[in-house]
């Protein structure tokens, strides 16, 4: 089994509609957790921290299930440039290495 | 310069032949990882350098990849004898990995072709 699993896609979203997918993790001593965003062609950039409780970053809501032990990422109002791969990021503790999902692709079409 | 950076960005090599890939991490970033990434693929992890601890070689794929780093700093990767599989992107990111919710940081990336 792999660390981190995440469903591929493509989630293929109406501009303006809500899109929302998990990513699982295996390692339940896992203490952070990160989306990140990949552009086609381009390095993977953070998108958010995901916190305990929680947290929002404008259409963006994150959310942490630590009893179940996954991560999600929830997209309102979706807009064309958030076509992208979204990347599931979790690390296991202080000094640990970053494992990361394999990506979620989402296609928001006008 | 402010970010990761990576060089060269695009190599194209000859099959059989060695290259080398260099990353310069952000000063003070104590972690630093190597990557790869096929196109329409994820990443898959190579190596991982943490301070003076010894690296996490455990991603390499064989024998002919190596990689180093240098006083905690840069960071060159090795390919021997090239295979045209190894045609990939290849990523470095660093950060802080003593504090708790810190971004990794990506370079934009070597990609290599072997032909």
């Amino acid at each position: 089994r792999k660390e981190v699993e995440q469903d591929p896609g493509p989630f293929n979203v109406p501009e303006g509609a809500t899109v929302a997918f998990n990513c699982t993790y295996s390692n339940s001593a896992s203490q952070s957790f990160f989306w990140y965003r990949q552009d086609c062609r381009k390095e993977p950039k953070l998108l958010m921290s995901v916190y305990s409780s929680g947290n929002e970053d404008g259409r963006f809501t994150a959310q942490l299930n630590r009893a179940s032990q996954y991560i999600s990422l929830l997209i309102r109002d979706s807009k064309l440039s958030d076509s992208a791969t979204y990347l599931c990021v979790v690390k296991p503790r202080s000094w640990g290495k970053l494992q990361f999902g394999a990506g979620t692709q989402v296609v928001v079409t006008p | 310069g402010a970010g990761v950076s990576q060089s060269p960005s695009n190599k194209v090599t000859e099959k059989g032949k060695d290259v080398e890939l260099r990353c310069d991490p952000i000063s003070g970033h104590t972690a630093l990882y190597w990557y790869r990434q096929s196109l329409g693929q994820g990443l898959e992890f190579l190596i991982y350098f943490q301070g003076n601890s010894a690296p996490d070689k455990s991603g390499l794929p064989s024998d002919r990849f190596s990689a180093e780093r240098t006083g905690g700093s840069v960071s060159t990767l090795t390919i021997q004898r090239t295979q045209q599989e190894d045609s990939a992107v290849y990523l470095c990111a660093s950060f802080r990995s003593e504090q708790m919710n810190t971004e990794a940081f990506f370079g934009q990336g070597t990609r290599l072709t072997v032909v």
